[in-house]
Parts: structure tokens; sequence; C-alpha cells
């Protein structure tokens, strides 16, 4: 079945310092979509990414889509402490209908 | 708007024992999805439902049953709980099917001893 997985899977950073998370799936993705999940919370939708290629911001957050479309980015400028979370990013193949989320990647950010 | 409520919050469960967690939203969502949630490995998708009176199996079904009699309304019922079925549970809503956002509760921790 379809696989996707995150790296690093942790990533201690000190504020200020920038942050990156890279997914990448076993099939060519239909979309891509961004969830964050803050410790003891659930997740909260961030981003959808269709065309191959695709670069969005949002903020301090850039997100890439792959040439391929099978690979995406998360980047974080200067990190605070409000990032702290769980990045996961979510996949759909061809005329899915179901979402198959990444591993996911937990970010700690230090004062 | 009160969104994706999940209900209990917490549980915790002798093995063999069974219950139902119940997962309602105010959106007039058609799509409807159960995961669990462990460490280090994401969410899994249980069962999902595209419909009122329709669910269909996901990723990792066994040892658990849904029902969609409303399209409000989404049960998620283990029959006889396992030790392996501690977790924690999302339930999650959307409006259509793969380009659009989910909207997740706050989520069941659930305990089975």
């Amino acid at each position: 079945g379809q696989q996707v997985m995150q790296i690093p899977q942790y990533q201690h950073v000190q504020e200020g310092e920038d942050f990156t998370t890279y997914c990448n799936s076993s099939t060519t993705l239909s979309n891509i979509q961004w969830y964050k999940q803050r410790p003891g919370g659930h997740p909260v939708f961030l981003i959808q990414l269709v065309k191959s290629g695709e670069v969005k911001k949002q903020k301090r957050l850039t997100f890439q889509f792959g040439e391929a479309k099978k690979n995406s980015s998360l980047h974080i400028t200067a990190t605070q402490t409000t990032d702290v979370g769980t990045y996961f990013c979510a996949g759909v193949t061809g005329g899915g209908n179901k979402l198959t989320f990444g591993t996911g990647t937990q970010l700690k950010v230090e004062l | 708007n009160a969104g994706v409520t999940q209900t209990p919050k917490f549980r915790v469960l002798k093995t063999g024992q069974s219950m139902t967690l119940l997962c309602a939203q105010d959106m007039n969502h058609e799509y409807m999805y159960w995961y669990r949630q462990d460490p280090g490995m994401g969410l899994r998708l249980i069962h999902y439902s595209v419909g009122e009176g329709t669910t269909a199996k996901g990723e990792v079904p066994d040892g658990y049953n849904v029902s969609r009699l409303k399209k409000q309304n989404f049960l998620l019922g283990l029959e006889s709980a396992a030790p392996s079925q501690t977790s924690v549970y999302f339930c999650a809503s959307s409006r259509g099917n793969r380009n659009q956002p989910q909207h997740f509760g706050d989520g069941t921790r659930l305990s089975i001893l």
C-alpha cells in the first residue's frame, strides 16, 4: 500500500533557527496536505498543494510540492516557541478518497 | 461552533470489555473518519464514511466496527478490547473527499489493561 515517510522524526532547534521537514511518498500523489498538532492537541489543517512544483507561503512557513509529485517539504524561517508541535504531511493517490498521513516530525524550540 | 466533538475524552477498559466512541459534527460534512494515533506511527485510518448509511475499511480495521446512522454522527465500536488497542483515537470530518481539509476532534485517550 501507499507509504508516506517523513524525516527527521525529531528536531530540536534554538529559537531563531530555521527548520525543515521532508515528506516522501512511495507513489505519485494527486495532492498533499500539511497539518500541525500541538502537544496534547489534535491535528489542525495548514495548507494543501495540488500542482507539480507548487510553492506556497504562510508568513514564516514555506511549503513545496515536488516536480514528480512524490515529495514535499515544509520550511519554517526563524522558529519561535509557538512553532512547537508535530508536523504531518498527508497525501492522496490517484482517484482515492483517503488521506495517508506521514509519520510526522516533532519540533521542539528552545529559548 | 462546536466543530467535531468526541466523547468520552478518556477511558480505561479491561481486556475483553466493549465500548463505543461517539463522534458528532455540526458542519454538515459528508465524509467522516476514525484514526488511531500511536507514538512514531502518525495517524492510521481505521474506518471511514462517505455519507449517511455508508462505511468502508481503512488501513487498520480489524477489531473495530463503525456505524453512520445519522449524517452528523459516526460511532466507533470495540467489541472485545485488547491491550494492542490502547491508543489515542481521533475522529475527523470533511466536506468532500481528497481535496478538502479534514477537521479533527480533540481525541479520546483509551487504555486497555
